[in-house]
C-alpha cells in the first residue's frame, strides 16, 4: 500500500524560506503532488513532481528524489498568507484504481 | 465554470439518524473522490469513482457508509445510523480523466455534527 511521512508542524518568520519534507513508500510510484489548505477552506493544488528534480512555480518549489523516496515543498519569501496545512500525495497505482493517498499534513505558521 | 459543489454545508443530526451528503462535481470530470478529514487531521480516503469502472470503496470505514455516482455527474455519500465518531468534514472532489497529472478540484466539504 502506500504510506506518507511528513512533519506535522513547522514555523517560521515572515519573508524567510521554508521547506516541508515528504518521505512515501509505495509500491508503485505516479508522481507526487502538493496541496495547500486554510484553516476551513478546501484543499486546493500547488504542484506535482513525476521526475526526479526541481519544479519551480513562483515562490513555491517542488522537489523529488525517486531513489530515496523523497520530496520536499520549498516556499520562499514567506508571507503570512502562506500560513496553511500543505500535504503530500500519491496515487494508488494498483489495478482498477487511481486513488490520491494524502499526508497527515503539515501545518504551517508564519510569524511577523 | 463552476467549481465542486457540496451541499449542504452544515448538517447536524442526532445518533443513529441517516443522513445524506451530495456533491456536484466539475462538468466534464470523470473521476470524484470523497474523503473525510476529522478536526486537525489529514484527509481520509473514503471512495473513488472513476468513468463507468467499478468504485473502489476500499476507504469506507464500515458498512453504514455508501455512496453513489449517477453516471459522470452527482454523487451521494450515506451514513447510516450515525454515530459520534462520525462527526467530521466530508470533502468530495472531482478531476479529469485520471492521469498522472490530473488534479483534484475540492468542494468546500460538509461538516456533519452528530450530538
Amino acid at each position: 500500500g502506500q504510506s506518507l511521512e511528513q512533519p506535522s508542524e513547522v514555523t517560521a518568520v515572515e519573508g524567510a524560506i521554508v521547506q516541508i519534507n515528504c518521505t512515501y513508500q509505495t509500491s508503485g510510484f505516479y508522481g507526487l503532488s502538493w496541496y495547500q489548505q486554510h484553516d476551513g477552506g478546501a484543499p486546493t493544488f500547488l504542484s506535482y513532481n513525476a521526475l526526479d528534480g526541481l519544479e519551480e512555480t513562483g515562490r513555491f518549489s517542488s522537489f523529488l528524489s525517486r531513489s530515496d523516496s523523497y520530496g520536499y515543498l520549498l516556499l520562499q519569501e514567506l508571507q503570512m498568507k502562506d500560513s496553511a496545512s500543505y500535504f503530500c500525495a500519491v496515487r494508488d497505482r494498483r489495478r482498477n484504481t487511481g486513488k490520491l493517498i494524502f499526508g497527515q499534513g503539515t501545518t504551517l505558521q508564519v510569524k511577523p | 465554470g463552476a467549481g465542486v459543489s457540496q451541499s449542504p454545508s452544515n448538517k447536524v443530526t442526532e445518533k443513529g439518524k441517516d443522513v445524506e451528503l451530495r456533491c456536484d462535481p466539475i462538468s466534464g470530470h470523470t473521476a470524484l473522490y470523497w474523503y473525510r478529514q476529522r478536526l486537525g487531521q489529514g484527509l481520509e480516503f473514503l471512495i473513488y469513482f472513476q468513468g463507468n469502472s467499478a468504485p473502489d470503496k476500499s476507504g469506507l470505514p464500515s458498512d453504514r457508509f455508501s455512496a453513489e455516482r449517477t453516471g459522470e455527474s452527482v454523487s451521494t455519500l450515506t451514513i447510516q445510523r450515525t454515530q459520534q465518531e462520525d462527526s467530521a468534514v466530508y470533502l468530495c472532489a472531482s478531476s479529469l480523466p485520471q492521469g498522472a497529472n490530473s488534479p483534484l478540484h475540492f468542494g468546500n466539504g460538509t461538516r456533519l455534527t452528530v450530538t
